[in-house]
């Protein structure tokens, strides 16, 4: 079963509002790593988290991780069209070796 | 930098063909991965190499499927026979190794959308 589960499963809001995307996991994880997939493409890579780590902020991205909770959140301030993909959340795990386990994504929809 | 190279990009076989995706990593990463992405299982690990050693391969499918990685530059994921369920988009994935001999982020190719008939 995957790892991680995203929250909620599709997201549309209006451009320049805000977007929260919320991710659950089981198990106990070094790092948990948010990635964007435009549609017809690769993944990408968009911020880090470790598990030491409570908060960590990269331009208009905001995540935030609560081990004791094995949850973690992704905002994006200030959306814009291009913000319009599916996002993942993928636990790189204690007793996992180097595998990230990815979630199931929310795709998440900006109107102009 | 080119960043991961994905070949074929879109393939159409037909049920029972050998189909054989090809992958280049980024040049200096020590990890390569192979993943295949559905809408029904979302997207799942196949295989990864350390160092062009298999690691993991407890996420291939079945026999019909076998990947290779010859040299540091270069790998490729096998299906044969291949089967309509095998239809999906396969993403190989590389990465540099971390201080700590493990990996972090992971750089994805643009993937081959695979349609078997």
């Amino acid at each position: 079963s995957q790892q991680g589960e995203e929250d909620p499963q599709a997201l549309s809001i209006q451009e320049g509002e805000n977007a929260t995307m919320n991710c659950s996991y089981k198990t106990s994880i070094n790092n948990l790593q948010w990635y964007r997939q435009n549609s017809g493409r690769g993944l990408v890579h968009l911020i880090l988290i470790r598990s030491n780590e409570r908060e960590k902020h990269s331009g208009r991205l905001r995540v935030t991780l609560d081990t004791s909770k094995k949850s973690s959140s992704l905002l994006i301030t200030a959306s814009r069209a291009a913000d319009t993909a599916s996002y993942f959340c993928a636990t790189g795990g204690r007793s996992s070796g180097s595998r990230l386990t990815f979630g199931e994504g929310t795709q998440l929809t900006v109107n102009p | 930098d080119a960043g991961v190279i994905q070949s074929p990009r879109h393939e159409v076989t037909e049920m029972g063909q050998e189909v054989t995706l090809r992958c280049k990593p980024i040049s200096g990463h020590d990890y390569l991965f192979w993943y295949r992405q559905t809408m029904m299982r979302g997207l799942e690990l196949l295989i990864y190499f350390n160092n062009n050693v298999p690691i993991d391969d407890s996420g291939m499918p079945e026999d019909r499927f076998s990947a290779k990685m010859p040299n540091a530059s270069f790998s490729t994921l096998k299906i044969q026979p291949s089967e309509p369920r095998d239809s999906a988009v396969y993403f190989c994935a590389s990465s540099p190794a971390t201080t700590s001999g493990s990996t972090d982020t992971q750089y994805f190719g643009p993937g081959t959308r695979l349609t078997v008939l």
